[in-house]
């Protein structure tokens, strides 16, 4: 069965630093979507990605994040300057349509020291 | 806005015995409603989804879970608990054919032989 691939499993990362999380949706997919989960809360809806836009975004996807679709294959979530705060576990989803499910990656550990 | 209340964030079963998560949502509007899994170290597999029709929903791994309006509760059971159900099982919700999904906390079940 076809899977979201995210890349790396775990990244770590000086505080500061810019980071490029990397996710490679299922092929024939056409939205996508990154969510995070700190240690120990809810997973939270981040940003979500159509036709080549962003489609919506959450009030925690504010200027230090971006997310490109530069091949057509991979899916990126870009976190500049990051922070503390910004270590949590990260999540890419695709679906085919808006009336499919979504399907999740394994996730990136993203660790800020 | 949505929201999703999953009543205990850890749930302790013996092998063989009845699996009962529960779920309440908050939606202005009559939601899609899904049950994720995560297992150790992997990201999110769908267990079963409700969108429109049959109340009750049947799921893999012998999993099901039944909308109640009335009550807005979307509860996920399993007549009979087995090892390899160990795992943290998440309800989301979403808007009808809507964009993103919002999670509730989890609840992580043990399985006890």
């Amino acid at each position: 069965e076809p899977e979201v691939t995210q890349t790396p499993s775990h990244q770590v990362t000086q505080m500061g630093q810019e980071v490029i999380l990397r996710c490679v949706p299922i092929s024939n997919h056409l939205y996508f979507y990154w969510y995070r989960q700190i240690l120990g809360q809810k997973v939270e809806f981040l940003v979500s990605f159509y036709n080549n836009e962003i489609s919506e975004k959450s009030e925690i996807f504010d200027d230090q994040f971006s997310v490109e679709r530069p091949d057509g294959s991979n899916f990126t979530l870009k976190i500049r300057s990051t922070k503390l705060e910004d270590s949590a576990m990260y999540f890419c989803a695709s679906r085919i349509n808006i009336n499919q499910p979504q399907h999740f990656g394994d996730g990136t550990r993203l660790s800020i020291l | 806005a949505q929201s999703v209340t999953q009543l205990g964030s850890h749930v302790s079963v013996s092998e063989g015995a009845l699996v009962l998560l529960r779920c309440n949502y908050s939606s202005s509007v009559p939601p899609y409603l899904f049950w994720y899994v995560q297992y150790p170290n992997q990201g999110l597999q769908l267990l079963l989804k409700y969108t429109t029709g049959a109340t009750l929903v049947k799921g893999i791994n012998g999993f099901e879970a039944e909308f109640k309006k009335s009550e807005t509760s979307f509860h996920l059971t399993k007549p009979s608990a087995h090892m390899s159900d160990a795992a943290e099982y998440f309800c989301a919700v979403s808007e009808p054919a809507g964009n993103k999904l919002t999670f509730g906390g989890g609840t992580r079940v043990l399985v006890k032989p």
